[in-house]
């Protein structure tokens, strides 16, 4: 069965410092891969999305950066983080079957910035 | 830009039947339309999805009008646990989520 991981649960970082947010997924070939981001009290933001290794695709400008170094493996980064990058971000994956696109979301990361 | 307009809130008595409406009158002939929801500080989670027929598993049913303009998902029995806010999204390779509805079950 396919699976989706997210990690770590929670993080509290200070303003300036790094972030890698990790995501991977089992048992499929070739997803589409996303990270999301929900502020608080608002809904759910696209942030980057993914077709293969390597590809990344931006959907809005940021202070974040996105990686695909294998296929079912998916970062996300930042060099210096802001107070506004505070947020429950969350990983999706997708593959293309009968029925169309079917999406499966992480449990999510509560990231502070303080 | 999502694809769909949904009504901001709903409210529901524990019991009775919650009825979902959703308009997505942009749709493409081969677009899927599905239905996720989010429990407050979790991960969005898959509910169903239908091409033109109408649609129903363990959680819902959905009803999709014949010009696939628009559709209503339907709770059959909601309960407490229903609460949630409730996506209703046109299927394309980015997954684009509106402001959804925020549905209160009540007791």
């Amino acid at each position: 069965s396919q699976t989706i991981h997210q990690w770590p649960a929670t993080l509290v970082q200070p303003v300036g410092s790094p972030l890698s947010l990790e995501c991977t997924v089992e048992g499929t070939s070739n997803p589409n891969l996303y990270w999301y981001r929900q502020a608080a009290g608002r809904g759910l933001q696209l942030l980057f999305y993914s077709v293969g290794i390597g590809q990344i695709s931006s959907e809005v400008p940021q202070n974040l950066s996105a990686s695909r170094p294998q296929d079912r493996q998916f970062i996300l980064s930042s060099k210096k983080l802001l107070l506004s990058d505070s947020g429950f971000y969350l990983c999706a994956w997708s593959v293309r079957r009968t029925g169309g696109l079917g999406y499966t979301f992480g449990s999510g990361t509560r990231l502070t910035v303080v | 830009d999502a694809k769909t307009t949904q009504p901001p809130s709903m409210d529901c008595a524990e019991g009775r039947a919650a009825n979902l409406p959703c308009n997505h009158s942009t749709i493409s002939g081969n677009e899927y339309v599905y239905w996720y929801r989010q429990i407050h500080s979790q991960g969005p989670q898959y509910i169903i999805h239908g091409l033109k027929n109408n649609e129903t598993n363990e959680m819902a049913s959905l009803i999709i009008t014949e010009d696939r303009k628009s559709s209503t998902l339907i709770l059959p029995h909601a309960t407490l646990r229903d609460t949630a806010v409730y996506y209703c999204i046109v299927e394309s390779e980015k997954l684009v989520f509106g402001k959804g509805t925020k549905l209160t079950v009540n007791p």
